[in-house]
């Protein structure tokens, strides 16, 4: 079973339209939770990066939270763009290690 | 500043040939990390590497290996492919090999195996 669960795998929206992804971990202990987007053909791109004692992180229309308690994190995205369409990956590392558990993505298509 | 550079962009081998992957980190990165992407396992980490020395090795056979250079130049290599090897492989940078380590990743390597 993989450490990092993300849901729903795809979503398709309105452009305008708010959206919310989910990241799920069993990764314990672990050091910093990031969010990357992906675009088709492209390398990933980091959005956030939060270590266990931050609640939440913000850049620009993109805002992730997390709750280390219930070890779940949300990459919520406000008035979505085209340009949003992407694949969306949550990532979890260990301490010391560094090993890094990704998440499968979320694809999410914006439409007009 | 230049990006992460990779090179080839594309590759297409045999079963049982070995191939070598090239990653140029931006300029002042002393880390580098490797990552394989397919459709069915997503993104796995390979290995990383920091100041020459490889700090971190994710869950793949001895057929992977890396190294990095002086200069922070890293290449991956891959013998005796299997069809399985068939992947986007991604290299991505960063100042530091903490943790907490900013990423910054290459376009990729698409590596087809025949």
């Amino acid at each position: 079973k993989n450490q990092v669960e993300q849901s729903p795998q795809s979503l398709i929206i309105l452009e305008g339209k708010n959206c919310t992804l989910q990241c799920n971990y069993t990764v314990s202990p672990f050091s910093n939770l990031r969010w990357y987007k992906q675009d088709t053909g492209r390398g990933p791109v980091s959005l956030t990066i939060m270590t266990f004692s931050e609640n939440t992180k913000s850049n620009g229309r993109y805002t992730a939270t997390l709750d280390a308690d219930t070890k779940q994190s949300s990459l919520h995205i406000t008035a979505s763009q085209l340009s949003d369409s992407a694949s969306y990956i949550c990532v979890v590392s260990a301490p010391r290690t560094g090993d890094m558990r990704f998440g499968a993505g979320t694809r999410l298509t914006v439409k007009p | 500043k230049a990006g992460v550079t990779q090179t080839p962009r594309y590759l297409i081998k045999t079963r049982g040939q070995q191939v070598t992957l090239s990653c140029s980190p931006i300029s002042g990165h002393r880390s580098v990390s490797w990552y394989q992407q397919t459709p069915g396992q997503g993104l796995q980490f390979l290995f990383e590497y920091f100041s020459e020395t490889q700090r971190n090795k994710g869950n793949f056979p001895g057929r992977f290996s890396g190294r990095q250079f002086s200069n922070s130049r890293s290449e991956m290599n891959v013998s005796t492919l299997e069809l399985g090897d068939s992947a986007l492989y991604l290299c991505a940078s960063g100042f530091s090999g903490d943790s907490y380590n900013e990423q910054f990743f290459g376009p990729g390597t698409r590596l087809t195996v025949l």
